[in-house]
């Protein structure tokens, strides 16, 4: 499984749009990219995943540049309650065998 | 989706002793999974459960210290034996379904603090 690293922390204010990159120098051509957000007492949840160029749904984008070795999970206008650790993954989704290894997730504050 | 549902939610134990968390899934998985987390961590897979077989063990953990059963494929019940203090953490459990994306599902968690 390809190693992700990303930014330990984040702070940013209510309104404003967040950006949090993540690397995988080694990721694998059939490599999806996921990342899930964790609240405080809960487990984490799923909010975007993609292969290649950008991927949008109703919480986030994703872009992933041509050569796939990072991505950027956009969050357009946080608020308050977007202040979670995010948890970039990368992995193969067609192994049969596929499980969800967790990195060190970013801790992103957001401020009033 | 699939929405999972663990018990006990909390628990407060004493050392030397085991605690058996169960995991409920509403739907049939083939495989689920179970994760510790430690107070201002990231999740450690401790291993992965199949129906009608033994369990997968990543490494550092081992089958006399988290023995797994999975009698179904809805349900599925870790014990942490002989427990420490070093044991008290958040237990998670979890299901991964593919439809069309592949998302792992996780239950609220088990708090475990061992005295």
């Amino acid at each position: 499984l390809a190693k992700t690293t990303q930014p330990i922390s984040m702070d940013s204010y209510e309104g404003q749009e967040v950006n949090i990159t993540c690397s995988h120098n080694n990721i694998a051509t059939n490599d999806y990219i996921t990342w899930y957000q964790q609240f405080p007492s809960q487990g984490p949840r799923f909010i975007i995943q993609g292969y290649k160029t950008k991927v949008t749904n109703e919480v986030a984008s994703l872009f992933i540049p041509a050569d796939r070795k990072s991505s950027t999970l956009s969050l357009p206008r946080v608020s308050l309650s977007d202040t979670a650790v995010y948890y970039c993954l990368v992995g193969d989704l067609n192994t049969g065998g596929f499980k969800t290894i967790f990195g060190a997730g970013t801790r992103l504050f957001v401020k009033a | 989706s699939a929405v999972i549902s663990q018990k006990p939610s909390r628990d407060i134990c004493q050392r030397g002793t085991s605690l058996t968390i169960q995991c409920q899934v509403d739907s049939q998985v083939t495989m689920m999974f179970w994760y510790r987390q430690q107070p201002g961590q990231s999740l450690t897979l401790i291993a992965t459960a199949n129906q009608g077989s033994e369990a997968t063990y990543e490494s550092g953990f081992v089958i006399d210290k988290f023995p797994i059963s999975r009698p179904n494929l809805t349900f599925s019940t870790l014990t942490v034996s002989n427990m420490s203090p070093e044991d008290s953490s958040i237990y998670l459990c979890s299901v991964e379904i593919a439809q069309g994306r592949t998302e792992a599902f996780f239950g609220q968690g088990t708090r475990l603090t061992v005295v």
